[in-house]
């Protein structure tokens, strides 16, 4: 059973595009997040969601928006795309104010 | 800014060497996780420490939290290359998100 999942794997589009990556849990967590895992492998936080709640946001472009349908979803919404969101993009998820995160398997964008 | 300095960047080591990851920081974490990623896979959590001084021992690995809780580090035993991967420590955020140190990437070649 897979504990973290995202969907696609991979993603090629090209500029100027609106693309949405999803990430399921099965893990009976409230907290889920995304992060951004750029070409030197420097992951770095861009949202969390705790019941549907965005409890921070650090300073990421507004073209990226999260939605939580439900406690065990946050998909990532990117509007306009451009050449410098290509990168690996990971959602994980935890229980609340615990630090242990769980990751998913990534989904690699390609802007072109 | 919390802030975690993770070093060597890199390592390439032969099969049976011993070596040594260090995660540093000026700031006083809660609790401190060391994460190994494969290629084309997210992190997997390989172990939180919690109490400074504190050490734990997951077979070859052994990990140990500084005594002010600012640093960290990983030790690993006769290194396999089985053990090749970027290996991340992580602090917890004052905003309940993760901060990860830039990763060491290890290569242990047979």
């Amino acid at each position: 059973d897979t504990a973290v999942s995202q969907t696609p794997k991979y993603l090629v589009t090209q500029m100027g595009n609106d693309k949405s990556i999803k990430c399921e849990q099965n893990l009976g967590h409230d907290t889920m997040y995304w992060y951004k895992q750029d070409s030197k492998k420097f992951l770095k936080i861009m949202f969390s969601y705790n019941n549907k709640e965005l409890i921070i946001n650090e300073t990421v472009p507004n073209r990226f928006s999260p939605k939580s349908p439900d406690k065990a979803h946050l998909n990532l919404h990117i509007n306009s795309l451009e050449l410098g969101d290509s990168a690996v993009y990971f959602c994980a998820s935890s229980h609340e104010n615990t630090d242990t995160q769980y990751f998913g398997p990534g989904t690699r964008l390609t802007v072109l | 800014t919390q802030l975690l300095e993770q070093s060597p960047q890199f390592l390439s080591i032969q099969e049976g060497e011993n070596l040594t990851v260090y995660c540093n920081s000026s700031s006083v974490f809660s609790s401190l996780q060391w994460y190994r990623q494969e290629p084309g896979e997210g992190p997997v959590l390989l172990v939180t420490v919690v109490t400074g001084g504190e050490v734990k021992k997951l077979k070859r690995l052994t990990f140990q939290f500084g005594d002010a809780r600012k640093d960290s580090s990983l030790h690993i035993t006769a290194a396999q290359p089985g053990d090749t991967g970027l290996y991340l420590c992580a602090g917890g955020g004052s905003q309940g998100n993760l901060i990860f140190g830039k990763g060491t990437k290890l290569s242990v070649k047979p």
